[in-house]
């Protein structure tokens, strides 16, 4: 069965700074991918990272980056230079067949 | 991409009927999904929408419950029958255009039930 774990509630950052969002997985498949979305408050689910289980690099788009490891199984959102547009629930996903969510972390920037 | 419209946006209902939720995308896709949202949660899969055959259901909901139609490949309807209060989420339409574990899932933008 697959499992994805955020343990982080709520998180604040102050406006400009980077701020790590921690997600773990389970998984028995060999073959999975992890996606990162935003929600903000209008509901929207918004795409912003993905990272394949066997890509060696980590993952970056802009300012979200992936730290994936895989040993680990953890695959942790960086967003770097934090704006007040970022406050907004994030959920980190994995699909093997499915994809399925995690409880998601609520980040909140502040000025 | 694929865009995806539902219909209604938002709806407040009567305890006891039912409720038909559309979802349009705007292209051909490979795979369809209706996911709920309870106030405050994180998005859980209801079932995977097939077409031409019966939905596949997730562990906790059943047909009767949620009938699902897929009559082609860009249209999908999720029916929420004999609505209660617990009932009240978001319901979220969602694609991928192909059928691997590499593809972006495209969500729309929710249809946000009350009943009362």
């Amino acid at each position: 069965a697959q499992k994805i774990t955020q343990t982080q509630p709520g998180m604040f950052v102050q406006e400009k700074e980077a701020v790590t969002l921690d997600c773990t997985y389970d998984t028995s498949d060999p073959s999975y991918g992890l996606f990162w979305y935003k929600q903000p408050s209008s509901g929207e689910m918004i795409f912003l990272i993905y990272q394949g289980s066997y890509d060696q690099q980590n993952a970056t788009e802009g300012r979200y980056s992936l730290n994936f490891q895989k040993a680990r199984k953890s695959a942790n959102l960086v967003i770097s230079a934090s704006q007040l547009g970022d406050s907004a629930m994030y959920f980190c996903a994995m699909r093997g067949g499915k994809l399925i969510f995690g409880a998601g972390t609520r980040l909140a920037v502040h000025p | 991409s694929a865009v995806i419209s539902q219909k209604p946006s938002r709806d407040i209902c009567q305890r006891g009927t039912s409720l038909t939720i559309q979802c349009q995308v705007d292209s051909q896709v490979t795979m369809m999904f209706w996911y709920r949202q309870q106030p405050g949660q994180s998005l859980t899969l209801i079932a995977t929408a097939n077409q031409g055959s019966e939905a596949t259901y997730e562990s906790g909901f059943v047909i009767d419950k949620f009938p699902i139609s897929r009559p082609n490949l860009t249209f999908s309807t999720l029916t929420v029958s004999n609505m209660s209060p617990e009932d009240s989420s978001i319901y979220l339409c969602s694609a991928v255009k192909l059928a691997d574990i590499y593809n972006e899932q495209f969500f729309g933008p929710g249809t946000r039930l009350t009943v009362l």
